[in-house]
């Protein structure tokens, strides 16, 4: 079983929509958690931290569900510039490493 | 503030040969990482620095050396090149270890 689990996808979306990809990770021990985001060709680059209680900004929102092993992005209201690469990143502290999901593509179309 | 930077951009090589990826950040940070990333596959840690003069193995540190001789750079070295090495390369910092890190714009190697 992968450290890190993703949906590949694509997810095809139309703007305007609502979109969610989970993540699940398998170290039970694992601390820290992270969405970061990567467009094509590029470097990745932070989107926001998972917190116990859940956070939001602005269209994004993280949630982290710790007896179930996962995390969630959800984005609302899909704009163009959303299209991107999402990895799910997971902070091994026993492990002293990061471990990266191969991320979920989505695209948005208009 | 340029960040994280990385020299070169992309770089064709021969099978056997060498070279040196650079890394450079204008952060401060004490912690520095290299990572690899193949298609379908996450980021690979190759090696990485909790501070000057101080390097560590990552997941994947075969045929890779590094050295930390200065706080803000961070060198990658390939001592002489393999086609399973054809990957994009990104070099990152953070401020405390394994959290937040800050990337640079990765170098494309090819090796024939």
């Amino acid at each position: 079983r992968k450290e890190v689990e993703q949906d590949p996808g694509p997810f095809n979306v139309p703007e305007g929509a609502t979109v969610a990809f989970n993540c699940t990770y398998s170290n039970s021990a694992s601390q820290s958690f992270f969405w970061y985001r990567q467009d094509c060709r590029k470097e990745p680059k932070l989107l926001m931290s998972v917190y116990s209680s859940g956070n939001e900004d602005g269209r994004f929102t993280a949630q982290l569900n710790r007896a179930s092993q996962y995390i969630s992005l959800l984005i609302r209201d899909s704009k163009l510039s959303d299209s991107a690469t999402y990895l799910c990143v997971v902070n091994e502290r026993d492990g002293n490493k990061l471990v990266f999901g191969a991320g979920t593509i989505l695209r948005v179309k208009s | 503030n340029a960040g994280v930077t990385q020299t070169p951009k992309f770089r064709v090589l021969k099978t056997g040969q060498s070279m040196t990826l650079l890394c450079a950040q204008d952060m401060n940070h004490e912690y520095m990482y290299w990572y690899r990333q193949d298609p379908g596959m996450g980021l690979r840690l190759i090696h990485y620095s909790v501070g000057e003069g101080t390097t560590a193995k990552g997941e994947v540190p075969d045929g890779y050396n590094v050295s930390r001789l200065k706080k803000q750079n961070f060198l990658l070295g390939l001592e002489s090149a393999a086609p399973s090495q054809t990957s994009v390369y990104f070099c990152a910092s953070s401020y405390r270890p394994w959290e937040t890190q800050y990337f640079g714009p990765g170098t494309r190697l090819l090796v024939l």
